[in-house]
């Protein structure tokens, strides 16, 4: 069965700390993997995208990793703000149809 | 955003009323979906088209029907509201690539 996991479900950190995000999916045949950043009442917007061959990604201090052999993918965040408080959300495309697969997301919280 | 709309923004209905939200895109994008986003469950499909009246079932349809007469909209109903259909719905597009969505600002509906 496709699946995309999400871990930790939550998180809260000091401002300026670093984290790390986790996504372990067993979509197969893949295509891509992207992660969403949710702020509190909007939709999902695209923060990075990753194909099979891609390792490591960058949107600013976001950096996404992907390991295809072993179906993972990371999402660290650095030097953490305020406005990174969000919901972070997986998302993975099966090849062959029409198909995405959600995670059910990672709230994080960023403290002052 | 990709020139995404939803109406209403907000709705409040009563039990066993009908119910039809409207998305609503300027981009002429050929795939557009509806999904419902509920705590614990992530983005769920509830239905997606892939042209003018083309579509097809998600894996939550039930107690849901949509229509697509024009490229740019996708219409939503609840011919009977539930309360288990309080939740926040979200309208998506496809990109051009094909390889990502752009979603709508969402639709926050209460049904008492």
């Amino acid at each position: 069965k496709n699946q995309v996991e999400q871990s930790p479900q939550s998180l809260i950190i000091l401002e300026g700390k670093n984290c790390t995000l986790q996504c372990n999916y067993t979509v197969s045949p893949f295509s891509n993997l992207r992660w969403y950043k949710q702020d509190t009442g909007r939709g999902p917007v695209s923060l990075t995208i990753m194909t099979f061959s891609e390792n490591t990604k960058s949107n600013g201090r976001y950096t996404a990793t992907l390991d295809a052999d072993t179906k993972q993918s990371s999402l660290h965040i650095t030097a953490s703000q305020l406005s990174d408080s969000a919901s972070y959300i997986c998302v993975v495309s099966e090849a062959t149809g029409n198909q995405f697969y959600f995670g059910t997301g990672t709230s994080l919280t960023v403290i002052p | 955003d990709a020139g995404i709309t939803q109406s209403p923004r907000h709705k409040v209905t009563e039990t066993g009323t009908p119910v039809t939200l409207r998305c609503h895109q300027t981009e002429n994008h050929r795939y557009m979906y509806w999904y419902r986003q509920d705590p614990g469950h992530g983005l769920r499909l509830i239905h997606y088209s892939y042209g003018v009246k083309d579509t097809d079932k998600g894996e939550v349809s039930d107690g849901y029907s949509v229509s697509r007469s024009k490229t740019e909209d996708f219409l939503l109903t609840l011919e009977s509201a539930t309360s288990s259909q309080t939740s926040v719905y979200f309208c998506a597009i496809r990109g051009s690539l094909g390889s990502e969505q752009y979603f709508g600002p969402g639709t926050r509906l209460t049904v008492t």
